[in-house]
Formats: structure tokens, sequence, C-alpha cells
């Protein structure tokens, strides 16, 4: 079951800006536990896209950026591209019942 | 670089357990800095942490699968797995493993490419 929350879906034309928020609580982004994003292309693994502190592994372009601030964190893409139409989650760790790794409900990214 | 692969049947029949191993190539499942985790994700639907382990046999699982979960670690092989004891239908899930560090701030990366099981008579 999943304790961080995100839109089922968004949608932009392309070269829009579209963001996608990730909502938790006192116990996992509220209490300061970094927030990783993943994309996840139709039939293949989750991929990371943002980890840590808003790090990009090579290739992952600088469209892609995150956000933080209390019990939510939020992932911004510039410039939308036809490849950008994917599965997005995050994903953190939970202090309660002696910890464990969560992650969001997904936002699927639909480019008009 | 490192690799993870999937491996275990595709049929599971209800009530009897799941069994799945991860291979790990390109490193060692000894790295003092990886934990080795899986995920499941159902059809159509989002991912779920299942659990993860250390070489060492250090466990940490899913408070809502706790009691059916087994996660444990071949050293000598590279290889760890997975046992869901008591499967359903809503087991039915693509499981996948991947490495992550130390619990906390760590992510998940890489994941292996995932394995379909479904639970069914």
């Amino acid at each position: 079951q999943s304790v961080l929350t995100q839109p089922p879906s968004v949608s932009g034309a392309p070269g829009q800006r579209v963001t996608i928020s990730c909502t938790g609580s006192s116990s996992n982004i509220g209490a300061g536990y970094d927030v990783h994003w993943y994309q996840q292309l139709p039939g293949t693994a989750p991929k990371v896209l943002i980890y840590g502190k808003s790090n990009r592994p090579s290739g992952v372009p600088d469209r892609f950026s995150d956000s933080k601030s209390g019990t939510s964190a939020s992932l911004a893409i510039t410039g939308l591209q036809a490849e950008d139409e994917a599965d997005y989650y995050c994903q953190s760790y939970d202090s309660s019942l002696s910890g464990h790794y969560v992650f969001g409900t997904g936002t699927k990214v639909t480019v008009l | 670089q490192l690799q993870l692969q999937e491996s275990g049947p595709g049929l599971v029949k209800p009530s009897e357990t799941l069994s799945l191993t991860c291979t790990v190539s390109g490193g060692s499942i000894s790295s003092s800095s990886g934990y080795w985790g899986w995920i499941r994700q159902p059809p159509g639907k989002g991912l779920e942490w299942i659990g993860s382990s250390y070489y060492s046999g250090s466990t940490q699982y899913n408070p809502s699968l706790k009691s059916r979960v087994t996660i444990s670690v071949d050293t000598s092989r590279n290889q760890f797995s997975l046992r869901l004891s008591s499967v359903t239908a809503a087991d039915t899930a693509v499981y996948y493993c991947a490495r992550h560090g130390r619990p906390g701030d760590s992510w998940f990366d890489p994941w292996g490419q995932g394995t379909l099981v479904t639970v069914s008579s």
C-alpha cells in the first residue's frame, strides 16, 4: 500500500512544463528523508531519474528537476518531449513500523 | 557495470510458496555499500517494496507482508532470494530485484528486468 500520493495523470503539449506532486506525511518526507524519482517506460523496469539531493544520473537531461517542501515533493519536466511519455514514481523512506521504503501511487505523463 | 537478473517459476498455485532468485553480475553481493531488495508491481498498478537484505543476513520487510516474506543472500553464488508464502491471486505481479544503499536516504538502482509471477490454479 502506497503512502505517498501522486496525481494519476498529467498531460501537456510538446515544449510545455508539467509538474507531478508527491504528498507524504511527517514520518517520511516530513521527517526529512530524501525523495527519489523513477521513470518507467511501457514494458520496462523503472529507472532512477533523480536521486538524493536533486542528483541526476548521467544521461538524464536537466529538463527534469525536483523540489521538496514540508511533507511534499514535486518533479518538474520542462520542454516536454514525446519520449517523456511514461509513468513516474516518487520514493522515500518511512520511519514508522521499524522503517520501510515507500513508493508513490504513480503518475502517467501524456504528451498531447 | 552492476546487473541484476530475476529467475523463477512464472506460475504458482494459491496457498503455495513463491520463490525467486536474483543473480548479481558485474560486482560482488558482499559489497559493504550494497543492500539487496525486492519490489513488485501488480499488472496495471504501482510499485510496492517487499523487503531487503544486507549480505550479512540483516533484513528489513514491508510491514504489510512481513509475516509471509523471507529474503536471504547466498554470497557464494552472488545471489539473493525471495520466498513469499501462502500466496493468493493478489500476489500476481511483476517482481523486480534491485540494489540500494544503507536504509534511509537510499534509492533503488540498478533494477533487474522483472519477472511476471501469476498465482493461479
